[in-house]
């Protein structure tokens, strides 16, 4: 079956330092994949969406890569910021074009 | 403009009660979907209305579970004589279109606790 991996370990970094993201998936290629943010007690907030022929794909501060041989999605958040911190989502598409599998998230914490 | 919004923000209930969840999407969303968290997993897919399609009830986990969309806004999910393992958060999220295309947007959630 369908399986995505993301690391369930909180994962803390310096302010100022790239934080690095890892999304694995097994057992199916997805044709897109979704990255969102969820703070404490709110839902997920979109962050970026990256097709499988993107290899990359930017917005400020964030970039996003999806290498479909290695089956894995990487986060980066350059220049980060305490602000920065809360638990990553990565969503790669389901089976249907409607469809998202959702990781557990990994935490996020950026230390001033 | 206005987000998606959910009612209760909180419900508790005792095992064995019904319980409605409500769900008010970004107005021209002809895209719903709820979803159930459990702490430290993923989101879990219940079910995916899409215009006057019939609705994507595959995840639904039990005939207690259903759900339905009026006039192609307002959702509502109902769990029938409510168990312990519902106790969970219940988001629901709108979206333009398919996922391929574009982002879904939530609301902030319903925390259910079933005693």
């Amino acid at each position: 079956s369908q399986k995505i991996e993301q690391n369930s370990e909180a994962l803390n970094i310096q302010e100022g330092k790239t934080a690095t993201l890892t999304c694995n998936y097994t057992n199916y290629s997805p044709a897109y994949l979704q990255w969102y943010r969820q703070d404490p007690g709110r839902g997920p907030v979109f962050l970026l969406l990256i097709r499988e022929n993107e290899k990359e794909k930017r917005k400020e501060r964030l970039k996003v890569t999806f290498d479909t041989t290695l089956k894995q999605s990487l986060f980066h958040i350059t220049a980060s910021q305490p602000a920065d911190s809360a638990t990553y989502l990565c969503a790669p598409g389901g089976d249907s074009n409607y469809q998202l599998i959702w990781g557990a998230g990994t935490k996020l914490i950026i230390k001033p | 403009g206005a987000g998606v919004s959910q009612s209760p923000s909180n419900k508790v209930t005792e095992k064995g009660k019904d319980v409605e969840l409500r769900c008010d999407p970004i107005s021209g969303h002809t895209a719903l979907y709820w979803y159930r968290q459990s702490l430290g997993q993923g989101l879990e897919f219940l079910i995916y209305f899409q215009g006057n399609s019939a609705p994507d009830k595959s995840g639904l986990p039990s005939d207690r579970f259903s759900a339905e969309r009026t006039g192609g806004s307002v959702s509502t999910l109902t769990i029938q004589r409510t168990q312990q393992e519902d106790s969970a958060v219940y988001l629901c999220a709108s979206s333009l279109g398919p996922a391929g295309d574009y982002e879904q947007y939530f609301g902030p959630g319903t925390r259910l606790t079933v005693t």
